[in-house]
């Protein structure tokens, strides 16, 4: 079956500008996360979803990143006026259940590199 | 915070060696350990799922252990393979929901 999938998979902007990206995960699974991966650096998780809402947005890194979903389905990732930092790869995964599943396995998209100029 | 770290972060070895991978964490309070590994433009794959119940996986030429209270996993590979080349990632569940991911080891296998 089909996996997670992000779009786009690149995306290039000005300093300043907003960005939106997007995450389909994979039928059916209620779970949904967003990372972030600057170069040389590990994922950072930024938030989680389970359904459509966000019981955990610990990580967003500032009032600038937002993040929604509808229908228990596609997610929107949203950079308002970015900053040179925000140049990294997004990652998106889903998984089955989410809350408290030991046997819960996270499966991943490609990602979107962004580049700040 | 939950903290995890990866040795070594690179690693070369000739075709056909068998190979360690380690992974610690500073906190044993979790639901369950993935190793995944990453290749170049690509996203992450999973390749192993321990829960916190279990002390090993197996999948293949892969094998996981895991020692919740040491805060220790290892990702052995036998009869290693060119294409098993790429950035291998542990990563730890916790009650947040969310996983704690390492720096990763890079992976290189020599023909």
């Amino acid at each position: 079956g089909a996996g997670v999938s992000q779009s786009p998979s690149n995306k290039v902007t000005e300093k300043g500008k907003d960005v939106e990206l997007r995450c389909d995960p994979i039928s059916g699974h209620t779970a949904l996360y967003w990372y972030r991966q600057r170069l040389g650096q590990g994922l950072e998780f930024l938030i989680y979803f389970q359904g459509n809402s966000a019981p955990d947005k610990s990580g967003l890194p500032s009032d600038r990143f937002s993040a929604e979903r509808t229908g228990g389905s596609v997610s929107t990732l949203t950079i308002q006026r970015t900053q040179q930092e925000d140049s990294a790869v997004y990652l998106c995964a889903s998984s089955q259940i989410g809350t408290g599943a030991s046997t819960d396995t996270q499966y991943f998209g490609p990602g979107t590199r962004l580049t700040v100029l | 915070k939950q903290e995890v770290t990866q040795i070594p972060a690179a690693l070369s070895v000739p075709e056909g060696e068998n190979l360690v991978l380690n992974c610690s964490f500073t906190d044993s309070a979790i639901y369950n350990l993935q190793w995944f590994r990453q290749d170049p433009g690509k996203g992450l794959t999973s390749l192993l799922l321990i829960q916190s119940s279990q002390r090993e996986q197996t999948s293949g030429r892969l094998n996981a252990s895991l020692d919740k209270s040491s805060g220790r996993s290892t990702l052995y590979i036998a009869a290693s393979q060119p294409g098993d080349s790429a950035t291998y990632l542990c990563a730890v569940k916790t009650g947040a929901n969310n996983l704690f991911f390492g720096t990763g080891t890079r992976l290189t296998v020599i023909p």
